[in-house]
């Protein structure tokens, strides 16, 4: 079995402040992780992915996510929060068949 | 251009008048699935399929059903629904187990 745990289902950042999505998991066999990032009123796109190859992941629009084994933790990171990030972020953990999201959460960006 | 569309988009329905959510993709993806999303709960899945006629339960599969006649189509129905049943729903497809899935657009799903 595996679950995915995000802490803070709202975060409020400034417009060009750092920005830090929390994720840790479980999984019972080495997971691929993801992020997704979904604008109202649309479906869920791929920021980003875990598959093994790297610790430090690089996505679009200028988001990045460290893994980290040891305290089985997935976070999202952007250096500088700008407007148009407000959404979204969904970490998941897919291992097998299974796509275990967790409950999501809501970026705000102030001006 | 590569997507996944379901149809529709919205529907309002009575309860237990039957309904099916059509989900088509043009990718050539062996797997689909589908979830619904309720707030503070993220995306749960309920149905996936590995190939044609291959299904299997997610994690919320009682009062859906799902059928995978053609690789490129994968319709959710729900035979009798119920108000708790209202929900947004995504169709997603992937290459493989561990790829990224690719989502549809969303359909909104109101049972009164």
């Amino acid at each position: 079995a595996q679950s995915v745990t995000q802490l803070g289902s709202h975060v409020s950042v400034s417009e060009g402040a750092l920005v830090l999505l929390r994720c840790n998991y479980s999984s019972s066999v080495p997971p691929y992780l993801f992020w997704y990032v979904q604008y109202p009123n649309q479906g869920l796109q791929l920021l980003l992915k875990y598959t093994s190859a790297a610790t430090l992941v690089k996505g679009i629009n200028g988001f990045e996510a460290e893994f980290k084994k040891s305290e089985t933790s997935f976070h999202l990171t952007k250096p500088s929060a700008h407007m148009s990030d407000a959404a979204e972020y969904f970490c998941a953990v897919k291992a097998g068949n299974m796509l275990t999201f967790g409950g999501g959460t809501r970026l705000m960006v102030k001006p | 251009e590569a997507q996944v569309t379901q149809n529709p988009r919205y529907l309002i329905t009575v309860t237990g008048k039957k309904l099916t959510v059509t989900c088509s993709q043009n990718m050539n993806h062996e797997y689909m699935s589908w979830y619904r999303q309720d707030p503070g709960l993220g995306l749960r899945q309920i149905y996936y399929s590995m190939n044609v006629e291959v299904t299997d339960k997610g994690d919320v599969p009682e009062g859906y059903k799902v059928s995978r006649k053609e690789k490129r189509n994968f319709p959710l129905i729900l035979e009798s629904p119920s108000p708790n049943q209202t929900s947004l729903y995504f169709c997603a497809s992937s290459s493989g187990p561990n790829t990224e899935a690719f989502f549809g657009q969303g359909t909104r799903l109101t049972v009164v």
